[in-house]
């Protein structure tokens, strides 16, 4: 399977501790985004790569949250001094490009449910 | 628009019957809409979109209405099957200004009874 994987699909942690959570994009996507599900929720906007650079980071709700994506493929959210209200299903997704006209459809990984105790 | 509470919206349908989906966008100047499939522990599965200069677009037995006027969007999906039964969402984009990032609406819970 060639989709967007993304690890650990579950992570339980305490409350205050530090997550990383990793995305794999589809092979050649240049585009990569991060999403959260809250229960019972569509999926939230948190930031948005085009290659190396985060092109929209509007979503990412404090300075909590951190993502990188060095070599413009495989991404990793940070989240520190993680509290309760994080827990959710961070949903990754990959697109040929992004907001180009053509095939920029985001294709979403399966999620890590993240549940901070 | 905002996703609101815990409890979705539900279609429930019989297996072999036409479903439509319905769903309110919240920014007029959003020209891409998709809907995306969800099952229960996946994520989001693209099943197909819509540029704002088209009203109407089919795929394989989905076809999605656009309606500017009102702003309101639907999926119409024919001959619906059991594997059809998940949480469909709606989502919106403003390419120009907003680049990638799709504002989802709530979803609506489909369950086809066999």
């Amino acid at each position: 399977g060639a989709g967007v994987s993304q690890t650990p699909s579950n992570k339980v942690t305490e409350k205050g501790k530090y997550v990383e959570l990793r995305c794999d994009p589809i092979s050649g996507h240049t585009a990569l985004y991060w999403y959260r599900q809250s229960l019972g929720q569509g999926p939230e906007f948190l930031i948005y790569f085009q290659g190396t650079g985060a092109a929209d980071d509007s979503g990412l709700p404090n300075d909590r949250f951190f993502a990188v994506r060095p070599e413009g493929s495989v991404s990793t959210l940070k989240i520190q001094r993680t509290e309760r209200g994080d827990s959710a299903v961070y949903l990754c997704a990959s697109s040929l490009q992004a907001a180009i006209r053509g095939t920029d459809t985001q294709y979403f990984g399966p999620g890590t449910r993240l549940t901070v105790l | 628009g905002e996703s609101v509470g815990l409890h979705l919206p539900t279609l429930s349908v019989q297996e072999g019957d036409n479903s439509i989906i319905n769903c309110a966008y919240s920014n007029s100047a959003s020209d891409y809409f998709i809907w995306y499939k969800q099952e229960s522990g996946k994520g989001p599965q693209f099943i197909i979109d819509i540029r704002s200069n088209m009203d109407k677009r089919q795929g394989q037995r989905v076809t999605v209405l656009l309606n500017k006027t009102v702003k309101h969007l639907s999926l119409q999906i024919a001959a619906t099957q059991p594997g059809d039964s998940a949480v469909y969402f709606c989502a919106e984009n403003i390419r120009k200004d907003q680049g990638g990032k799709l504002i989802f609406g709530q979803g609506t819970e489909l369950s086809v009874k066999p």
